[in-house]
Parts: C-alpha cells; structure tokens; sequence
C-alpha cells in the first residue's frame, strides 16, 4: 500500500485564486511529520512547510498553509494568491519515527501550472 | 549560503564505469540522505547516514556505496554504472529532532545517464 498518495496529476489555476492539492497518508505510527516540497522545472527541491503529528494548529507559512485532518488521515497544501512562479511539481513527503533514519517517504507529485 | 551543495551537476557514463557523486552541507547537520528520482516519479531513499562514520541503506541501495568519514560530506559510490541507473540524484541534510520536525534541505541535484 502506498504511504503517500497524490490522487492530482495535474492541476489548473488562474493567477491570484486559491488551489488546494491533495495528499492523503497512511501511517501506523503515532509519531510522524508532514512535508510539503516544490519542485520547479530547474529541478531543485524547495522545502515549504511541515505538519507535525501532535500539532493542533494547521500549519502556515506565508501563503502556504497545511490542512491537517489526522482523522482523515490528509494533509492538503492550499496555496492562496497564486502567482505565475508557483507553476511547479508539488510533492507531499512524510517522515515516521520507526523508517530508517526517519527519511522521506514521497507521493508521486502533481504538477500546478498557474496561468494569467 | 551554501546548505548542501552537489557535485557534478550532470554526468554522462558508460555501462560498467565508475563514479562518485560528492555532496556536502554546511549546516551542521547529523542527518544526510541520498535519493534518486525518476522520471515522473517522487524520490527513493538509496542511502542514509545519521553520523559520522555510521551509514544504513534505504529502499533501493543496489549498486550503490555510501561512506561518511566527516558531518560534512557524504559521497555515492557507483561501481559498475548500468542503464537503471540513469536518474536525477538528490543529497540531502537535516538537523533530526525526530520524525516531527525533520525538516531536510537539498541539494540541486545530479542528472545522470548511463548509456
């Protein structure tokens, strides 16, 4: 069973909307973090927020914030304001107390194109 | 800034070469890892170090060796390049406070193929 699922190939947004991409995770551990990178055509990964697993509060940073719904087992990255430059790949990573080294557990990505 | 930094950038190798894949942080960072990705797809763990001198293998580590002789640097031995091989490689560190807060930072990356 895959640990991380993105169910969004592809997503479409106009420059200034908001846009929600999904990412659903499967864990049995209680102890667990929530990443979100951004990738963009240069191919560098870009670090943008994380969720921890016993944090109350939806994570923010600037015009990321991660909807973290533990019951739900989802953590969406909502990006309000889209601007062209965020055109990317998108991935949602988690890291598990009991994975080796607690590495980085990828989905498969999706990719934002923002148009004008 | 210098975070992570990988060398080369990119790299073309014949079947059964040989290669080592530099990396090195600046950060001060206990935690380095090596990923590959492939086309279209998310990153592999290869290999992981969580310290000097102490190094464990990921999901895919065929074909490849690791060392850690220094916090800094963590280089990826290729011994014998095969066509599988050809994907883009990540280095990566972070400073682990566990699985929570283990935020990694990346390198560039290192296109490679293998013909």
């Amino acid at each position: 069973a895959q640990k991380i699922t993105q169910t969004q190939p592809g997503m479409f947004v106009q420059e200034k909307e908001a846009v929600t991409l999904d990412c659903t995770y499967d864990t049995s551990d209680p102890s667990y973090g929530l990443f979100w990178y951004k990738q963009p055509s240069s191919g560098e990964m870009i670090f943008l927020i994380y969720q921890g697993s016993y944090d109350q509060q939806n994570a923010t940073e600037g015009r990321y914030s991660l909807n973290f719904q533990k019951a739900r087992k989802s953590a969406n990255l909502v990006i309000s304001a889209s601007q062209l430059g965020d055109s990317a790949m998108y991935f949602c990573a988690m890291s598990e107390a009991n994975q080796a080294g607690t590495a980085l557990i990828f989905g498969k990505g999706t990719t934002l194109s923002v148009s004008s | 800034n210098a975070g992570v930094t990988q060398t080369p950038k990119f790299r073309i190798l014949k079947i059964g070469q040989s290669m080592t894949l530099q990396c090195a942080q600046d950060m001060n960072h206990n935690y380095m890892y090596w990923y590959r990705q492939d086309p279209g797809m998310g990153l592999k763990l290869i290999y992981y170090s969580v310290g000097a001198g102490i190094t464990d293998k990921g999901e895919v580590p065929n074909g490849y060796n690791v060392s850690r002789s220094t916090t800094e640097d963590f280089p990826l031995r290729l011994e014998l390049a095969a066509p599988s091989q050809t994907s883009v490689y990540f280095c990566a560190s972070s400073y682990s406070w566990g699985a929570e807060i283990n935020i990694q930072y990346f390198g560039a990356g290192t296109r490679l193929s293998v013909l």
